[in-house]
């Protein structure tokens, strides 16, 4: 059981390059999440989706498209990178329907936007 | 909508002291409460959380917190701290009615000096 997993754990880009990150979970789990981190400013939602072949827009959307094709993925993409858009960023996932249930995070993926 | 303030961004302290982690929240119904741990070049991982009756909370590493509800507050305590415990903790809530969202504070960072 390998719970939440992200793909690639680093990465480098150019200014204007597209890239997806993939995040992956074996749980089943109905929701999942892209958050970004960055300093001082906690974890902020770009993305999520409630269901397979959902997804909807959360704070800080701009700039990115996710893809929920399958139950079990949750892809995040740049299409066109920027500088501003450097952070780590964490995929999360949360099961069942009760919002008590907490969320599982991936180990997360540090991008550096040159 | 709900609202999580950490009252401090950080906080040292001395190995083997007690520590206080402040989490107030805001919100016009009721909601569940979650603290997350996140150590060095990780995700963000489940301490205890918060869903009904007794109001002190006992979760992983000897951490607990408890709900003051008038006081609209959920503050995590360790009686005595270990280097390994220095990593940022986050405060999240969500409303108890069924939500897709949690909302999170932006984070304490924990400091533990030898």
């Amino acid at each position: 059981n390998a719970g939440v997993t992200q793909t690639p754990k680093f990465r480098v880009l150019k200014t204007g390059q597209s890239m997806t990150l993939l995040c992956a979970q074996d749980m089943n789990h109905e929701y999942m999440y892209w958050y970004r981190q960055d300093p001082g400013m906690g974890l902020r939602l770009i993305h999520y989706s409630v269901g397979e072949g959902t997804t909807a827009k959360g704070e800080v959307p701009d700039g990115y498209n996710v893809s929920r094709l399958k139950k079990q993925n949750f892809l995040l993409g740049l299409e066109s990178a920027a500088p501003s858009q450097t952070s780590v960023y964490f995929c999360a996932s949360r099961g069942g329907e009760s919002s008590y249930n907490e969320q599982f995070f991936g180990p997360g993926t540090r991008l550096t936007v040159l | 909508a709900q609202s999580v303030t950490q009252l401090d961004s950080q906080v040292p302290v001395f190995e083997e002291a007690p520590v206080e982690l402040r989490c107030n929240y805001s919100s016009s119904v009721s909601v569940y409460l979650f603290w997350y741990v996140q150590y060095p070049n990780q995700g963000l991982q489940l301490l205890l959380k918060y869903l009904s009756g007794s109001t002190l909370v006992k979760g992983i590493n000897g951490f607990e917190a408890e709900f003051n509800k008038s006081q609209t507050s959920f503050h995590l305590r360790k009686p005595s701290v270990h280097i390994s415990d220095t990593a940022e903790y986050f405060c999240a809530v969500i409303l108890s009615g069924g939500s897709y969202i949690p909302t999170f504070g932006r984070g304490t960072s924990l400091i533990v000096h030898p």
